[in-house]
């Protein structure tokens, strides 16, 4: 089945520092792939997405490239805000079906 | 607010108790989903559902959980009998008609949270 593997947490960086949070992934088909973010105490908003493959999502500062080659999402970010601190997931939507699937969360914090 | 609206945000259940969660899909929505968090894990897709319809529920328990959502008034995710293994916040989501479907984008609540003693 489909499934989604993220780099293990947590992560922290101080504040402007380079970020990267590899995703991978396994699905049959064309997936969309997806990056939500929770801030503490509050539910999961979408960051970016990509719907095909070499498409670039973009938000916020952050970046992540579709690359079925590799079949991964790999998150990046110039420079990070202590803001930026949260917990972020890589997903999977199936093309025919109606979930989501989510990889574990990486957790970032941010220090100034 | 127009976005999912979840109830309540926090509740405490002795074992064996039942759990009620509501949610309100955004307007204009008519898919909900609702998903579990564990402590310190990911989310897990538990069900899909769409007015008066069970869609998939793949991800659901077998004994305990149930989910509903009647053509009025929000879908509720019922546990009965609840254990401490039950402690998790749980999310539900909305998504616009199926036209969308494929893009997979879903709009999430901020979460009950659900404990047990």
């Amino acid at each position: 089945g489909n499934s989604v593997t993220q780099m293990e947490g947590p992560v922290t960086l101080s504040e402007e520092a380079f970020l990267t949070i590899n995703c991978t992934y396994t699905a049959t088909g064309y997936p969309s792939l997806f990056w939500y973010v929770q801030y503490p105490g509050e539910g999961l908003q979408l960051l970016l997405k990509a719907t095909k493959a070499d498409d670039k999502g973009s938000n916020k500062g952050f970046e992540a490239t579709y690359r079925k080659e590799t079949t991964s999402f790999h998150l990046e970010k110039g420079s990070v805000q202590v803001s930026d601190s949260a917990v972020y997931f890589c997903a999977l939507g199936e093309t025919s079906g109606s979930r989501l699937t989510f990889g574990e969360g990486t957790q970032l914090t941010v220090n100034p | 607010n127009a976005g999912v609206m979840q109830n309540p945000r926090h509740l405490v259940r002795r074992r064996g108790q039942e759990a009620r969660l509501r949610c309100s899909p955004m307007k204009g929505h008519s898919h909900v989903y609702w998903y579990r968090q564990l402590p310190e894990e990911g989310l897990k897709f538990m069900v899909y559902l769409q007015k008066e319809n069970i869609i998939d529920e793949s991800g659901m328990p077998k004994e305990r959980f149930s989910a509903e959502f009647p053509k009025e008034g929000p879908s509720i995710l019922r546990i009965q009998q609840v254990v401490r293994g039950d402690s998790a916040a749980y999310f539900c989501a909305s998504s616009a008609p199926s036209v969308y479907l494929h893009t997979g984008e879903l709009f999430f609540g901020e979460g009950s949270r659900l404990t047990v003693l």
